[in-house]
């Protein structure tokens, strides 16, 4: 148990819908990122998020984007999706920097078809 | 954040250590040496982590190189709850956070009674 609460666990959209993934990140946590995770594939680094803004972010389309919440929780909302959206999509949390670790929820399964 | 390698797949019998190889020969002095786990659907856990010397807690220990351009993950006696995919991650502190990590394909480790 992390702490790290993603909802929700499942989603089944078809393709060109918008999609709204939510992220509870643990208590005291400043920064949030996104990540994707398909099949067979290590997950891939999406965007973070610190105080409300986007402090990073991979190499994924502009319809790719997130919201911060003054509570530190966390949104990804995917526009127009694409059948190769379908994948795992994670959260994780941590203090912005030091040596720390970050801590994953358990994921949503989004399904495209 | 440097690039380490991994082998795809490993076997260890139960009670046995499992050792789990990383090559990270483009490491720079100020990075950091991560291991997460995933369990099969699941949100990536944390393992250990270090800079130049062994690290052990109630998990694993981390065996570093001198040169620090490998380093080695030992679950001193792997139970069948250790099957998972384990990922070698390189991350520079300060400027890097720790939720912003560059994930591989990893190494799965399969243990077996």
């Amino acid at each position: 148990e992390t702490g790290v609460t993603q909802s929700p666990t499942h989603l089944i959209k078809t393709r060109g819908q918008q999609v709204t993934l939510r992220c509870s990140s643990q208590s005291g946590h400043n920064t949030v990122s996104w990540y994707q995770q398909a099949l067979g594939q290590g997950p891939q680094f999406i965007f973070q998020y610190y105080r409300e803004e986007e402090n990073g972010r991979g190499n994924f389309p502009p319809r790719f984007s997130g919201l911060q919440f003054p509570n530190y929780s966390s949104e990804l909302n995917v526009n127009a999706l694409e059948l190769d959206d379908s994948a795992l999509y994670l959260c994780a949390s941590s203090f912005r920097q030091g040596n720390t670790e970050a801590f994953f929820g358990q994921g949503t399964r989004l399904t495209v078809v | 954040d440097a690039k380490t390698t991994q082998p795809p797949s490993m076997d260890c019998a139960e009670g046995r250590a499992a050792n789990l190889p990383c090559n990270h020969s483009t490491i720079s002095g100020n990075e950091y040496v991560y291991w997460y786990r995933q369990i099969h659907s699941q949100g990536p856990q944390y393992i250990i982590h270090g800079l130049k010397n062994n690290e052990t807690n109630e998990m694993a220990s981390l065996i570093i190189t001198e040169d620090r351009k490998s380093s080695t993950l030992i679950l001193p006696h792997a139970t069948l709850r250790d099957t998972a995919v384990y990922y070698c991650i390189v991350r520079a502190l300060p400027t890097g956070t720790a939720s912003k990590l560059t994930f591989g394909t990893g190494t799965r480790l399969q243990v077996t009674l």
